[in-house]
């Protein structure tokens, strides 16, 4: 079974800083790298995802960061805010159709 | 749109005991998916369809049962429930590369 590991498992950061949330994939055959974003009590929505035909992506504080090479991708949270405080999950395409193998997430606090 | 809705949303059974959950989508979307979520375990996913009449097993699909008979509704099907199974489960459906996920049910089995 193809694998997403996603690191650190949790993370604190102050008010405006900057989060950091790392993924690494197996599966290359896929042209697809999304971030989930889940508050809780809620179902996961996608935050932003990018194809990698680009090393880059930015949707106004949210940026991934790709690198095809050492099969990485990384969300970065510029200017974090209280209201970012969720469960981050990276995933990769996994199976037929669309069936995507979800990291075990990122739990960010952002303290004000 | 409704989007992606799940029933119930709490459940509680006992060891042994059976059950199904419904999730419907009003997106007309091809895609289906069902998947269970723990502590430090992430999103897993336990079966998937591409299509109306079709599905497919995922990461952790023993135990449970599903069927697409019509385009709009997945339904995941427990024959005998075990307290491993407790756990919350998010169905989703896809046009594309994109999902989107149902509110969650929260499966207790003691």
């Amino acid at each position: 079974q193809q694998q997403v590991k996603q690191s650190p498992q949790s993370l604190i950061v102050q008010k405006g800083g900057i989060s950091i949330i790392n993924c690494a994939y197996e599966n290359t055959a896929f042209d697809y790298f999304p971030w989930y974003q889940q508050f809780p009590g809620k179902g996961p929505a996608l935050l932003i995802a990018i194809r990698p035909d680009v090393s880059e992506k930015k949707e106004g504080r949210f940026t991934i960061s790709f690198n095809k090479s050492a099969k990485q991708f990384s969300l970065h949270i510029m200017d974090s805010q209280p209201g970012d405080s969720a469960t981050y999950f990276c995933a990769n395409l996994g199976g037929a159709g669309t069936a995507l193998i979800f990291g075990k997430g990122t739990t960010l606090s952002v303290s004000s | 749109n409704a989007g992606v809705t799940q029933t119930p949303k709490f459940r509680v059974l006992k060891t042994g005991q059976s059950m199904t959950l419904l999730c419907a989508q009003d997106m007309n979307h091809e895609y289906m998916y069902w998947y269970r979520q723990d502590p430090g375990m992430g999103l897993r996913l336990i079966h998937y369809s591409v299509g109306e009449g079709t599905t497919a097993k995922g990461e952790v699909p023993d135990g449970y049962n599903v069927s697409r008979l019509k385009k709009q509704n997945f339904l995941l099907g427990l024959e005998s429930a075990a307290p491993s199974q407790t756990s919350v489960y998010f169905c989703a459906s896809s046009l594309s590369a994109e999902q989107y996920f149902g509110p969650g049910t929260r499966l207790t089995v003691t």
